[in-house]
Order: C-alpha cells, then sequence, then structure tokens
C-alpha cells in the first residue's frame, strides 16, 4: 500500500515569514495529492490540492509543488498569519483505489 | 457543495457496550465512503473502506468483527464499535466522496468516543 512521509511535524515561524510543509509517497500510482488544514477537534477542510498532471498550482498565498519522478508534494504558505496556525496534512490517493493516506501532520504555529 | 452528517459528535460509553457512529451524505450519493481513526496529535488513519451493498474492505490490523461497518444506502454508512474498550477512545471520522466529482473528498464532523 501507500506511504505517506510528511515533514516537520512541527514548525514555529513568525508572522508575514513563510512555511513550507514537504511529503513524500511511495506508491507511483497516485496521481492525486490534496492538503487539509486541521483545527483542534474539527474536520479536516481542503486547502488545496494538486493531480499529476500538474507540478505546481497556487490560490493566493498557498501553493503546493509535484515533483513525480521524485515522489515528493510540498506545501507553501506565505506571509504567514496567526489564523494559518493549525496541523495539516498531506495525503496521496489514485482513482483506481479511493483511499486516501494520510501523512503524520505538521503543527504550524504562527507567532504574531 | 457535498455535505457529510456524521452523528453522534460525542459519546462515553462503558467497557463491554456497543456504540454506533453513522455518516450521512447530505446531497450526494456516495457509493464508497471511509472511516479513519485519529489518536490525539496524530494522523489520520485509514481503518476501512465502506461500499455500498457490499462488505467493507478494512486496512491490515484493522480487526472486522470488532469495527462492524454496514452501508446499507447510498447515503448511509454505520460503524459500530463492538465490546468497546478504553483503547478504542478515539476521534472516529468519515469521508465520502460525490461521484459526480472525479477527486473531492468531504469529511463528516467526526465523532469524539470515550469508553470508560
Amino acid at each position: 500500500g501507500e506511504n505517506v512521509e510528511q515533514h516537520p511535524s512541527t514548525l514555529s515561524v513568525q508572522e508575514g515569514d513563510s512555511a513550507v510543509i514537504k511529503c513524500t509517497y511511495s506508491d507511483s500510482a497516485s496521481n492525486y495529492f490534496p492538503w487539509y488544514k486541521q483545527e483542534l477537534g474539527k474536520r479536516p477542510q481542503l486547502i488545496i490540492d494538486i493531480r499529476s498532471n500538474v507540478g505546481e498550482k497556487k490560490d493566493q498565498r498557498i501553493a503546493v509543488t509535484l515533483n513525480k519522478t521524485a515522489k515528493h508534494f510540498s506545501l507553501h504558505i506565505t506571509e504567514t498569519q496567526p489564523e494559518d496556525s493549525a496541523v495539516y496534512f498531506c495525503a496521496a490517493s489514485s482513482a483506481a483505489g479511493n483511499q486516501f493516506y494520510f501523512g503524520t501532520g505538521t503543527s504550524l504555529t504562527v507567532i504574531p | 457543495g457535498a455535505v457529510v452528517s456524521q452523528h453522534p459528535s460525542r459519546v462515553i460509553c462503558k467497557s463491554g457496550t456497543s456504540v454506533k457512529i453513522e455518516c450521512r451524505s447530505l446531497d450526494f450519493q456516495a457509493t464508497t465512503m471511509f472511516w479513519y481513526r485519529q489518536f490525539p496529535k496524530q494522523s489520520l488513519m485509514l481503518m476501512a473502506t465502506s461500499n455500498e451493498g457490499s462488505k467493507a474492505t478494512y486496512e491490515q490490523g484493522v480487526e472486522k468483527d470488532k469495527f462492524l461497518i454496514n452501508h446499507a444506502s447510498l447515503t448511509l454508512s454505520t460503524l459500530t464499535v463492538t465490546s468497546a474498550h478504553p483503547e478504542d477512545s478515539s476521534f472516529y471520522i468519515c469521508s465520502a466522496r460525490d461521484i459526480r466529482q472525479s477527486y473531492g473528498y468531504t469529511f463528516g464532523s467526526g465523532t469524539r468516543l470515550t469508553v470508560v
């Protein structure tokens, strides 16, 4: 099955700085890579996703890059704000299998 | 957008009893739903894939006789934790895919189970 690794497990940044979270996956059949933000006790919320046919996607302050050859993808948050503080999870999925396999999570703290 | 309702949001039960958690897709049909378990400060671990009208597919290490899954309709999947023990205390969350979309899963609001 798929194995998704995520780093770092915790990340603290000053407000206004950038944050980068990296994930690697093992299954070359995976072709869909979403990122979720989860606040304490709440459901994960999709913040951005990327499919294997593109290398980069951006949505305002959030961007995701994908390197299929190396099997890694990254989340970039620019101009961080305190409300960005949460746990972020990457995931990998294939259309054939449908299941999502999540990374171990990154607890992001944005210091005002 | 697609909405998934999960109930109950919190439940406390005694050891040895069973607890049923419901996951409903409110405005779309979901032939497949997924059940996850999340321990504090940990990631979401896929427990099983629930398939409408057929048996669920369980991930390795998940006891199918302990975590009973029923997906009797296109909008409802249930997870029953049987003979619950304190170590089953966790956050259980379901997700469902709107078959009208190629990708994109919606999560339920989660159920905090505490076994005392």
